[in-house]
């Protein structure tokens, strides 16, 4: 089944300096790759999401980008503010068409990005 | 819009006793529902989800069980309850599979 991994596990930054996230799956069929931001004590929240028919997408200081072939994609966050401060996940999902929880999330293990000051 | 419901909002059981948690979805039809719990500063697994009225799936064998009475209710349920269901209970829900996922507020359960 798909296996999604995320790095760093911890990331701290200064306010005004960019934040970058990393996520690899594994499973080549995963077309949808959303992010997710949960702060403290509250639930996950959709911020951005990509399908695989796509490489970028932007969201004011959020992107994403997706690399296909390597099985990758990103989360960067620009201009960070320390209200940017929280659990990022990532998540893989694929189509209907494929055996198994076919269609369910896969998350990632979270971020915890600090933005300082 | 579309809204999704849970709760309790905190629960406080002791070990042994019976578990009961609600989830409703307004402003959608046959959503996709979905029962993660988070435990502390982890990420979230998925316990159950459903496609339908009667229909569920579970992702990880447990002591928990689920249920889906109505189109867009969804109750997670205990008939004892370990040390280890402590934790945070989020449900969520999808307009199809491959789809965005939209949680609730969530459910902090604690077992004493």
């Amino acid at each position: 089944g798909e296996n999604v991994e995320q790095h760093p596990s911890t990331l701290s930054v200064q306010e005004g300096d960019s934040a970058v996230i990393k996520c690899t799956y594994s499973d080549s069929a995963s077309n949808y790759f959303p992010w997710y931001k949960q702060e403290l004590g509250k639930r996950p929240q959709l911020i951005i999401d990509i399908r695989s028919n796509v490489g970028e997408k932007k969201d004011q200081r959020i992107a994403v980008t997706l690399n296909k072939t390597a099985k990758h994609f990103s989360l960067h966050i620009t201009e960070t503010q320390p209200e940017d401060s929280a659990v990022y996940f990532c998540a893989a999902s694929r189509s209907l068409n494929y055996g198994g929880s076919q269609g369910n999330l896969i998350f990632g293990k979270g971020t915890k990005l600090s933005v300082k000051p | 819009s579309q809204t999704i419901h849970q709760w309790p909002a905190t629960l406080v059981q002791p070990v042994g006793s019976p578990l009961s948690l609600e989830c409703t979805v307004e402003g959608t039809s046959n959503p996709n529902l979905y029962w993660y719990r988070q435990a502390a500063g982890r990420g979230l697994q998925l316990l159950f989800y459903s496609v339908g009225i009667g229909q569920i799936s579970s992702e990880v064998p447990q002591n928990l069980s689920a249920s889906r009475p109505q189109d867009r209710q969804f109750i997670l349920s205990s008939k004892k309850l370990l040390l280890s269901d402590s934790g945070f209970y989020l449900c969520a829900w999808s307009v199809l599979v491959n789809q965005p996922q939209h949680f609730g507020d969530g459910t902090r359960l604690s077992i004493l």
